[in-house]
C-alpha cells in the first residue's frame, strides 16, 4: 500500500519561498510509469491541480501557476518537493502530494494522496 | 481550461435512500478515438484528503462498494449512491483528465436527513 506524507513549514512570510516535500513509502518513486503531484485546496473549494513530476525529472505546471513553481524529486530518499516562491495570502491552502495514473503524460487520475499540510502565507 | 460545475451544492438524503450528484462540464470530455469520457469521482470526508471512487467516468475504483455508480457521457454526468449509508456522508467531487490543466467542481455536500 502506497502511503504518501507531506512535510514542511506551516507558515511563511509573503514575498517569500513556499517549500513542501513529500516521502513516499510502500513502493519506489521510480517504478510503475507513475507522476507524482501536488495540489492544493482552498477552503470551501475543490483541489487545484499545481503540476506533476516523473521520477526522470520531466515536470509539467499548470499554466496559471507556471512562472512560480518548481517541483524536483530525489529517488535516493524516495521523496518529490515543490517551491512556489513571491507567496501572497491567496497561496495559503492545504497542500497535498498525490500519485497520479493514467493513459498518457497529462490524461491522469489521482489514486493516493497525502494527509495533507496547511501552508499559511502571513507576516 | 475546462469548467466543472457540479449541482446541487448540498443534498440532504435519508438512510437507505439513493444520492444523486450531477456534473456538467463546458466542453465534451469525451475522447472519441477510445470512446472513453475522462472524468473522475473523488469523496472528500472531514478532515481526510480525497479518495477517489469512479474514474472513466464509471469504472469503480478497488474497494469502493457497489452501491457507488458512476454514468454520463459528452458534458453530463452523474454519481448515484443507491442505498445511502452513514459512512458515505462527505463532499463529492468530479474531475475532468480530458485536458490539462485537469479541473476539479466545486464540490457536492451530501448529509443525512
Amino acid at each position: 500500500q502506497v502511503q504518501l506524507q507531506e512535510s514542511g513549514p506551516g507558515l511563511v512570510k509573503p514575498s517569500q519561498t513556499l517549500s513542501l516535500t513529500c516521502t513516499v513509502s510502500g513502493g519506489s518513486i521510480s517504478s510503475g510509469g507513475y507522476y507524482w503531484s501536488w495540489l492544493r485546496q482552498h477552503p470551501g473549494k475543490g483541489p487545484e491541480w499545481i503540476g506533476n513530476v516523473f521520477y526522470s525529472g520531466s515536470t509539467y505546471y499548470n499554466p496559471s501557476l507556471k512562472s512560480r513553481v518548481a517541483m524536483s524529486v530525489d529517488t535516493s530518499k524516495n521523496q518529490f518537493s515543490l517551491n512556489l516562491i513571491s507567496v501572497t495570502a491567496a497561496d495559503t491552502a492545504v497542500y497535498y502530494c498525490a500519485r497520479t495514473r493514467g493513459p498518457t503524460v497529462t490524461n491522469r487520475v489521482f489514486d493516493y494522496w497525502g494527509q495533507g499540510s496547511l501552508v499559511t502565507v502571513s507576516s | 481550461d475546462i469548467v466543472m460545475t457540479q449541482s446541487p451544492d448540498s443534498l440532504a438524503v435519508s438512510l437507505g435512500e439513493r444520492a444523486t450528484i450531477n456534473c456538467k462540464s463546458s466542453q465534451s470530455v469525451l475522447n472519441s478515438s477510445n470512446n472513453k469520457n475522462y472524468l473522475a469521482w473523488y469523496q472528500q470526508k472531514p478532515r481526510q484528503p480525497p479518495k477517489m471512487v469512479v474514474y472513466w467516468a464509471s469504472t469503480r475504483e478497488s474497494g469502493v462498494p457497489d452501491r457507488f455508480s458512476g454514468s454520463g457521457s459528452g458534458t453530463d454526468f452523474t454519481l448515484t449512491i443507491s442505498s445511502l449509508q452513514a459512512e458515505d456522508v462527505a463532499v463529492y467531487y468530479c474531475q475532468q483528465y480530458y485536458s490539462t490543466p485537469p479541473t476539479f467542481g466545486r464540490g457536492t455536500k451530501l448529509e443525512i436527513k
